[in-house]
C-alpha cells in the first residue's frame, strides 16, 4: 500500500514569509502528527489532527498552525517565518493515534528560511 | 526536560558483531516503546517496539531489551551489516491523552565498518 506522502520535499521561503506543507496519510490511517527536526532540538512533536481534530499540541508558539480534512489529508502552516524555522518537517500517520504502534513517516519537507 | 535519552551519539562496529544501542528514559507514564532507523533527509523507519509489559521483543537480527525497574531499553543488532549504517532513534508512547505524541530521544549514529 502507498505510504505517507509528504509534499513539497523542499522549500525556500524568506523571512516573514508563511508557507504551508501537505501530508497524506495511508490509506485507512486516520491520525496525522507532525513533527519538527532540527540538529539542536532533535525530533519534536508539533501536533496531532484526528477527524478534523487537533487533539494533542506540542510547546511550539502559535505561528504554527494544522488543520485535517475529511479525507485525513492534513496540512501544517507557519507563519511570519523565522530563520529558526529551518528545518526538517515530517509528519506521520497511524490508524487512531492512541497506543504507541503503527506510526509511519513521510519522507519529510527540508524548509530552508533565508 | 528530555524524557527520553540515548547518551552515545555515535557507536562503530565491525561487519558480522552485535551492534548495542542504548536508550534510558524518565517518564514513568511511557508504555510503549519504538526503535526508528533514519538516512540524512528521508523520515523515521520503523525497526521494532515493545509494549511496557514485556520485557524483550524480537524480530529477525533486530531484539529491544526493557528494563522497567532502571527505565532503561537497549537495541541489538545481530549481525550488524554496512546497511545498517544510520541513525537510530528511540521513542516513546505515555498512553492517556497523549493522542499521536512520540517523544524521541536525540539519536546514535551507528557504523558499520566492512
Amino acid at each position: 500500500k502507498a505510504g505517507v506522502t509528504q509534499t513539497p520535499r523542499y522549500l525556500i521561503k524568506t523571512r516573514g514569509q508563511q508557507v504551508t506543507l501537505s501530508c497524506s496519510p495511508i490509506s485507512g490511517h486516520r491520525s496525522v502528527s507532525w513533527y519538527q527536526q532540527t540538529p539542536g532540538q532533535g525530533l519534536q512533536f508539533l501536533f496531532e489532527y484526528f477527524s478534523e481534530t487537533q487533539r494533542n499540541k506540542g510547546n511550539f508558539p502559535g505561528r504554527f498552525s494544522g488543520r485535517q480534512f475529511s479525507n485525513s489529508r492534513s496540512e501544517m502552516n507557519v507563519s511570519t517565518l523565522e530563520l529558526g524555522d529551518s528545518a526538517l518537517y515530517l509528519c506521520a500517520s497511524s490508524p487512531t493515534g492512541q497506543g504507541g504502534y503503527g506510526y509511519t513517516f513521510g519522507s519529510g519537507t527540508r524548509l530552508t528560511v533565508v | 526536560d528530555q524524557q527520553v535519552k540515548q547518551n552515545s551519539p555515535s557507536l562503530s562496529v565491525q561487519e558480522g558483531r552485535i551492534s548495542i544501542l542504548n536508550c534510558d528514559y524518565t517518564n514513568s507514564m511511557f508504555d510503549y516503546f519504538l526503535w526508528y532507523k533514519k538516512y540524512p533527509a528521508e523520515g523515521p523507519t520503523f525497526l521494532i517496539s515493545i509494549s511496557s509489559i514485556k520485557d524483550k521483543n524480537e524480530d529477525g537480527r533486530f531484539t529491544v531489551f526493557l528494563n522497567k525497574s532502571a527505565k532503561h531499553l537497549s537495541l541489538h543488532i545481530v549481525p550488524s551489516q554496512p546497511g545498517d549504517s544510520a541513525v537510530y532513534f528511540c521513542a516513546a508512547f505515555a498512553g492517556g491523552t497523549s493522542y499521536g505524541k512520540l517523544t524521541f530521544g536525540q539519536g546514535t549514529i551507528l557504523t558499520v565498518h566492512p
